[in-house]
């Protein structure tokens, strides 16, 4: 049974500071993973999708990476601003099925 | 382009009553999805329909839990009878198929329909 792992679970910085936000996975057998953003009280937007034979994306300030192997991915936030606050999750795909399973999310907080 | 529409945004009622949940995907998405998030369980995936038709429903808590796609662009989720541990986000998703798509869409979410069984 896969499961996705965040950690840490909340991560408070102060603004303008380099982050990384970290995902486990324990079955390799993925077609991708994705990286969303939760805002309090809305839905998920999607921010980046890997796919299983890719090893990183880039949307601005935003840098995700895949090591499927060892079942890890990372998003690197640079130059954190407050509007960068939220609750950020990764999801895999199973191989073979539509189903996303995803961690538990990382809250993050960057103060002024 | 319209995102995933979820209606109502926000639903409080005494137990035992039912509850519909609706949703509209994006139109030309295939993929239908729904999710529960609650605190304790993080999002869970209920159920998930291609072409309208009820694919993996694994996820379903018990048969209080039914949903139907009777269309491309509408699905409903009910309970009957609601209980207060059903109060929970519940999203609905969508996506294009994979095999249509080699780069692996990925899943739209919709805002969300807050659920308090009280």
């Amino acid at each position: 049974k896969q499961e996705v792992t965040q950690i840490p679970a909340a991560l408070s910085v102060p603004e303008g500071e380099n982050l990384v936000l970290n995902c486990s996975f324990t079955d390799s057998a993925i077609y991708n993973l994705q990286w969303f953003r939760q805002d309090p009280g809305k839905g998920l937007t999607s921010l980046l999708l890997i796919q299983s034979s890719q090893r990183e994306q880039t949307s601005g300030r935003l840098n995700a990476s895949l090591d499927k192997s060892s079942g890890r991915s990372t998003l690197y936030i640079a130059a954190s601003q407050p509007g960068d606050s939220a609750t950020y999750l990764c999801a895999v795909r199973i191989q073979g099925a539509q189903k996303l399973v995803f961690g538990q999310g990382t809250r993050l907080t960057i103060n002024p | 382009d319209a995102g995933v529409i979820q209606s109502p945004r926000h639903e409080v009622t005494e137990m035992g009553q039912e509850v519909t949940l609706r949703c509209k995907p994006i139109s030309g998405h295939d993929y239908l999805f729904w999710y529960r998030q609650t605190m304790m369980r993080g999002l869970e995936l209920l159920i998930y329909f291609n072409n309208n038709v009820p694919i993996d429903d694994s996820g379903m808590p018990e048969d209080r839990f039914s949903a139907k796609m009777p269309n491309a662009s509408f699905s409903t989720l009910k309970i009957q009878p609601s209980e207060p541990r059903d109060s929970a986000v519940y999203f609905c998703a969508s996506s294009f198929s994979i095999t249509r798509d080699i780069r692996f869409q990925p899943q739209h979410f919709g805002d969300g329909t807050r659920l308090s069984i009280l």
